[in-house]
């Protein structure tokens, strides 16, 4: 089993939809929780990060993070084509070294 | 633009030919990353650099050789690689130890480099 579960879609939403991407992850040690996203053929940037559970909104983006259900999301609003890209999750423990999901590719139609 | 400058942006070697990736950042971050992304892959780590010197090397092929040479740049020296190794090539920086909260790497746009 994998250390962080993503799936990968592809996932393809209508323009202004509510676009939900989660991950799950094996090892409770794992304190910061990120976003990343990256566009084709770019090097991923940084979204959002939590520290433990709860939600933290930026804008049309939100992140949650269940601790005891080991599940983390992001939720888009009013969703638009410029948010075409893979969103990859992330995370880490006390050692700092990331552990990336697999990466779920969105697709927002016009 | 990002804050992580990686030269060349594409590169094509053949299998003898000895090239080098070039990775710059000015943000005083005392950690450096290569990564490898293959496509529709995450990124895997490759090396990480801290305060100068090589923390961890994830059982990397020698053929791979990175190199810090001061604080803001980094190196990743290429020899005799494989049609295999074709992937895009990521440099990323952090505060590194030390720094508190979350291990927040800035990614540079990547090297994508071709194996003949």
């Amino acid at each position: 089993q994998k250390e962080v579960e993503q799936d990968p879609g592809p996932l393809s939403v209508p323009e202004g939809a509510i676009v939900s991407l989660n991950c799950t992850y094996s090892n409770s040690a794992f304190q910061y929780f990120m976003w990343y996203r990256q566009y084709s053929r770019k090097g991923p940037e940084l979204l959002m990060y939590t520290y433990s559970s709860g939600n933290k909104e930026d804008g049309r983006f939100t992140a949650q993070v269940d601790k005891s259900s080991k599940y983390i999301s992001l939720f888009i609003r009013d969703s638009q084509p410029s948010d075409s890209a893979t969103y990859l999750c992330a995370m880490s423990g006390s050692a700092r070294q990331l552990t990336f999901g697999s990466g779920t590719q969105l697709t927002v139609l016009p | 633009d990002t804050e992580v400058t990686q030269t060349p942006k594409h590169l094509v070697m053949g299998m003898t030919n000895k090239k080098s990736l070039k990775c710059e950042q000015h943000m005083g971050h005392r950690a450096m990353y290569w990564y490898k992304q293959k496509a529709k892959k995450p990124p895997e780590l490759m090396f990480v650099y801290s305060y100068e010197k090589l923390s961890i090397n994830e059982s990397v092929p020698s053929r791979f050789s990175p190199e810090c040479p001061n604080s803001s740049l980094l190196n990743l020296h290429l020899h005799a690689l494989q049609p295999e190794d074709s992937a895009l090539y990521l440099c990323a920086s952090s505060q590194g130890q030390g720094a508190t909260g979350a291990n927040v790497l800035t990614f540079g746009a990547g090297s994508r480099l071709t194996v003949l």
